[in-house]
């Protein structure tokens, strides 16, 4: 079965920093491409960021651009997202998702919040 | 402001057809497969139609996908209570993003 759970979640004062990590089982993690998708409270949903099966390949939305960093650890089977000069609007919950090619995004986890605030 | 623009809401009645829209534009729906997802109240999303039209395993044939152009749409036949969800369409763009509409609210009547 596959599973997505991530951790790292939390608040977290404007301009500060946090690290998500994604633990990945039940799929060879290496053979996919992965991705993070946020939801603000009450909002519609976000791509955040896409890292390829090697991680040779990175993307990330414009909203996010210079201020967060995704990575991956396939001997650990592990994605992570390291997200610098947090502001308010990047409030949201943060959700791994496997995604087979572009935009299909097969399965996704549980996701963790983040709140941004002083 | 989605790049991809889907209606806020929609409703119907059990047993009713109801399809939802989702209009881009040449760089993302235009040249590019389109998936929807379901999300039901407090869950995460699902995947419900992939590459236009494909359904996973596990999704009632009640649920279908069409592409015209720069246009989707999904349709949900034989309309459930179960359905009531947000829906979302999604589609790469070739400015190396990708793109959710905003989402439609499904209400069962």
């Amino acid at each position: 079965e596959v599973q997505l759970v991530e951790s790292g979640g939390g608040l977290v004062q404007p301009g500060g920093s946090l690290r998500l990590s994604c633990a990945a089982s039940g799929f060879t993690f290496s053979s996919y491409e992965m991705n993070w998708v946020r939801q603000a409270p009450g909002k519609g949903l976000e791509w955040v960021s896409y890292i390829s099966s090697s991680g040779s390949t990175i993307y990330y939305a414009d909203s996010v651009k210079g201020r967060f960093t995704i990575s991956r650890d396939n001997a650990k089977n592990s994605l992570y997202l390291q997200m610098n000069s947090l502001r308010a609007e990047d409030t949201a919950v943060y959700y791994c998702v496997r995604g087979v090619t572009l935009c299909y995004f097969d399965y996704w986890g549980q996701g963790t919040l983040v709140t941004v605030s002083s | 402001q989605s790049v991809l623009t889907q209606p806020p809401s929609a409703s119907g009645t059990p047993g009713q057809r109801v399809t939802i829209s989702c209009s881009g534009s040449s760089s993302n729906i235009g040249s590019n497969y389109v998936y929807w997802y379901q999300q039901l109240p407090g869950t995460a999303p699902k995947l419900l139609i992939y590459r236009n039209n494909q359904r996973p395993s596990g999704v009632p044939d009640r649920f279908s996908g069409s592409k015209s152009g720069t246009s989707a749409s999904l349709a949900i036949s034989g309309l459930r209570s179960e359905d009531e969800a947000d829906y979302y369409c999604a589609a790469w763009d070739d400015s190396l993003s990708a793109l959710f509409g905003g989402g439609t609210k499904l209400t069962v009547l």
